[in-house]
C-alpha cells in the first residue's frame, strides 16, 4: 500500500540551529513533492515544491531535497528560530496524477 | 487577493444528520480539493474537481460528496452523519490539478458530531 512517513515524534532544537525533517515514501512515483507549515487550528500554508528531476531547491533559509532512488525528501531550516515553531507536513501527487496525499507531519519546536 | 474563504468555520450536528460546507477559492483558481482531517488520520484527501468535474476521489464512503459551480465554488456534502465524521475539513484551491501545483488552503470548518 501506498505510504508516506514523517517523523511522529516531535522534534526540539534550539534556536539558531538547522532543523532537518524526513519524509520517506513507499509505492509512489511522484513527479512533485511538496512541503507544507500548519499552525494550530489553521490550515497548511505551502512553502517548497520540488519537481522528481530537481534534485535541491532553496527559499530563503529552507532547502529541500527529494532522492527518488532512496524515495526520501529532507527539508531543512537552517538558523532556525521561534516562529518557525509549528507542524511541518509533506505531500506527493498520487500515482494518478489528481490528488496530493499528505503525510501525517512532525511538529517541530524551536526553543530560545 | 483574497484568499480561501470557507463557511460556515465552525459546527454542530447530531448523528444522523446531513451538512453542507462551502469553499470559495482564490479568483482564478480552477481547482479545488476537499481534506478531512483529524488527530489520528492527519490530513486525508477527499475529493478534487477541475471546471465542474469530479477528478478524483479518496477513500471515503459514498455518504461523503461534492460538486463545483461554473464559478468554482466548490461544496460537499455528508449525509448521515456519524460521530466519526468529527473533524477539520479543509478546501484548498489551485490553478492546476494534482501535485504540479501549491495549494492555497481555507481556515476549515470543524464539525462536531454529537
Amino acid at each position: 500500500s501506498q505510504k508516506i512517513e514523517q517523523n511522529s515524534e516531535a522534534l526540539n532544537i534550539q534556536e539558531g540551529k538547522t532543523a532537518t525533517l524526513t519524509c520517506n515514501y513507499t509505492n509512489y512515483s511522484p513527479a512533485y513533492l511538496q512541503w507544507y507549515r500548519q499552525d494550530p487550528g489553521r490550515g497548511p500554508v505551502f512553502l517548497l515544491l520540488i519537481r522528481e528531476n530537481e534534485k535541491e531547491k532553496r527559499k530563503e533559509r529552507l532547502k529541500v531535497t527529494f532522492d527518488t532512488t532512496l524515495k526520501q525528501s529532507l527539508f531543512h531550516i537552517t538558523a532556525s528560530q521561534p516562529a518557525d515553531s509549528a507542524t511541518y507536513l509533506c505531500a506527493l501527487d498520487s500515482n494518478s496524477g489528481y490528488a496530493l496525499n499528505f503525510g501525517k507531519g512532525t511538529s517541530l519546536l524551536v526553543t530560545p | 487577493k483574497a484568499g480561501v474563504t470557507q463557511t460556515p468555520r465552525y459546527l454542530i450536528k447530531t448523528r444522523g444528520q446531513q451538512v453542507t460546507l462551502s469553499c470559495s477559492p482564490i479568483s482564478g483558481h480552477r481547482s479545488v480539493s476537499w481534506y478531512q482531517q483529524t488527530p489520528g488520520q492527519g490530513l486525508q484527501f477527499l475529493f478534487e474537481y477541475f471546471s465542474e468535474t469530479q477528478r478524483n476521489k479518496g477513500n471515503f464512503p459514498g455518504r461523503f460528496s461534492g460538486r463545483q459551480f461554473s464559478n468554482s465554488r466548490s461544496e460537499m456534502n455528508v449525509s448521515t452523519l456519524e460521530l466519526g465524521d468529527s473533524a477539520l475539513y479543509l478546501c484548498a484551491s489551485s490553478l492546476a490539478v494534482g501535485g504540479s501545483s501549491e495549494q492555497y488552503f481555507g481556515p476549515g470548518t470543524r464539525l462536531t458530531v454529537t
